[in-house]
């Protein structure tokens, strides 16, 4: 069945550390890969996405994601966490050639900063 | 930047009563959905929406579920006669082409 996977249900880095947040997927062709942010009692806002090109994808606040294909995985990336970084994060998949409305979302890494 | 927005952002119902969440999408935007995230749970797909008419919807979207567009700004969900297990934060999105996904902040519908 296809699914989305993140391993990590919850994370706590240091402010100022670097983090990654685990994200695996699994469909036959290469999906359309999404980062969500969802900050306590607010809505999802798109982090980043990848759809073809470039397996290093830069979005913004700072964050970064890296599509391997023979890890079926897209990992989110930050040099350097704030404390205003502290959410919940979503993985989200759109298998190729499917429309959005088919889209998939992980169950969510929540990131808690510790000061 | 434009954004997608959602009144009320909490509403209290009690079960079999009606409710209608509204979302204004964002004006040049051409495909709209609704997606419900229960509490803990993940976020759930409910219905793609374009060119008035409904594109696709989930087993979840049953015959209590509508949508409707009813002024070429606003989107709307109506649940007709609410359960306990609707309670969950309801999100509407757009998109200009079915790609990606602009959310609103949510309304969180609560059934008592």
């Amino acid at each position: 069945a296809q699914s989305v996977t993140q391993p990590d249900i919850h994370i706590t880095v240091s402010e100022g550390a670097s983090l990654e947040l685990r994200c695996n997927y699994s469909y036959g062709a290469t999906p359309y890969l999404f980062w969500y942010v969802q900050s306590p009692g607010q809505g999802l806002q798109l982090l980043l996405k990848y759809f073809s090109g470039d397996t290093l994808v830069q979005g913004i606040k700072g964050f970064e994601a890296e599509f391997k294909r023979s890890q079926s995985s897209f990992n989110l990336r930050k040099p350097s966490v704030h404390w205003s970084d502290a959410a919940e994060y979503f993985c989200a998949v759109v298998p190729g050639y499917s429309s959005a409305s088919k889209i998939i979302f992980g169950s969510g890494t929540r990131l808690s900063i510790r000061p | 930047e434009p954004e997608v927005t959602q009144t009320p952002s909490h509403q209290v119902t009690q079960m079999g009563q009606e409710v209608i969440l509204r979302c204004v999408p964002i004006s040049n935007h051409l495909y709209f959905y609704w997606y419900r995230q229960i509490l803990g749970q993940k976020v759930e797909f409910l219905v793609s929406f374009y060119n008035n008419e409904i594109s696709e919807k989930s087993e979840i979207f049953d015959d209590q579920f509508s949508v409707e567009r009813p002024d070429g700004s606003n989107f709307t969900l109506k649940i007709r006669s609410t359960k306990l297990e609707d309670s969950a934060m309801y999100f509407c999105a757009s998109s200009p082409d079915n790609s990606p996904l602009h959310f609103g902040n949510g309304t969180r519908l609560t059934v008592t």
